[in-house]
């Protein structure tokens, strides 16, 4: 079971704003940065955001964070079929000493 | 540009040891800002972070509860690498192995490709 909880799936259609949760706790979200990653099929999760709402280089602007008290979430506005991809949230756990990682939400443009 | 290269088995017997390395370019295993890290990921338990080993002006490890009796993360400087052991393994312990580095503001911004590694006699 995962330290931090997400939906395990969400969708929407081509052009559609689609919000992903996560939620966690005091010791995590509640005291660091979160960060988002997009695992497409069999690659390496790849760093979406970061610092609760930075994007990479890269990143196009269609993809936004936001943090508020132990949860987060990431926004994906004009939704691509590219964008198909399972999506995980991070952070630092002051309590576990360690990354903790959400259980991950696949993403279907339909 | 920082790559992390990942090397080493894709299949341990039970009982025996899993051992990967992974190679550092564009950065240093020593940097004082820097920490490099294994996280494993299966369709059991998601991703887990493993541990890390860390330079601030002496080395340092952090690891998981989880698999603290049986991990040794270690640096070699004179390759630019870090290598994962993990002892005493089982099946529960087949997944995919990535290395990662994590730095101030980034966190876990830079992966390795992968390691899918399979505990089976």
């Amino acid at each position: 079971q995962s330290v931090l909880t997400q939906p395990p799936s969400a969708s929407g259609t081509p052009g559609q704003r689609v919000t992903i949760s996560c939620s966690g706790s005091s010791s995590n979200i509640g005291s660091n940065t979160l960060n988002w990653y997009q695992q497409l099929p069999r690659t390496a999760p790849k760093l979406l955001i970061y610092s609760n709402n930075q994007r990479p280089s890269g990143v196009p602007d269609r993809f936004s964070g936001s943090k508020s008290g132990t949860s987060a979430s990431l926004a994906i506005s004009g939704l691509q079929s590219e964008d198909e991809a399972n999506y995980y949230c991070a952070t630092w756990d002051d309590s576990l000493i360690g990354w903790v990682f959400g259980g991950g939400t696949k993403l279907t443009v339909l | 540009q920082v790559q992390l290269q990942q090397s080493g088995p894709g299949l341990v017997k039970p009982s025996q040891t899993l051992s990967l390395t992974c190679a550092i370019s564009g950065d240093s295993v020593s940097s004082n800002s820097a920490a490099w890290n294994w996280i494993r990921q299966s369709p059991s338990r998601g991703l887990e972070w493993l541990g890390r080993t860390y330079y601030r002006s002496k080395w340092y490890n952090d690891y998981a509860e989880s698999v603290k009796s049986r991990i040794t993360i270690n640096p070699d400087t004179s390759k630019n690498q870090f290598s994962l052991q993990l002892n005493s393994v089982t099946p529960e312990d087949t997944a995919v192995y990535y290395c990662a580095r994590d730095v101030p503001l980034w966190d876990l911004d830079c992966w390795g490709q992968g390691t899918l590694v399979t505990i089976s006699s």
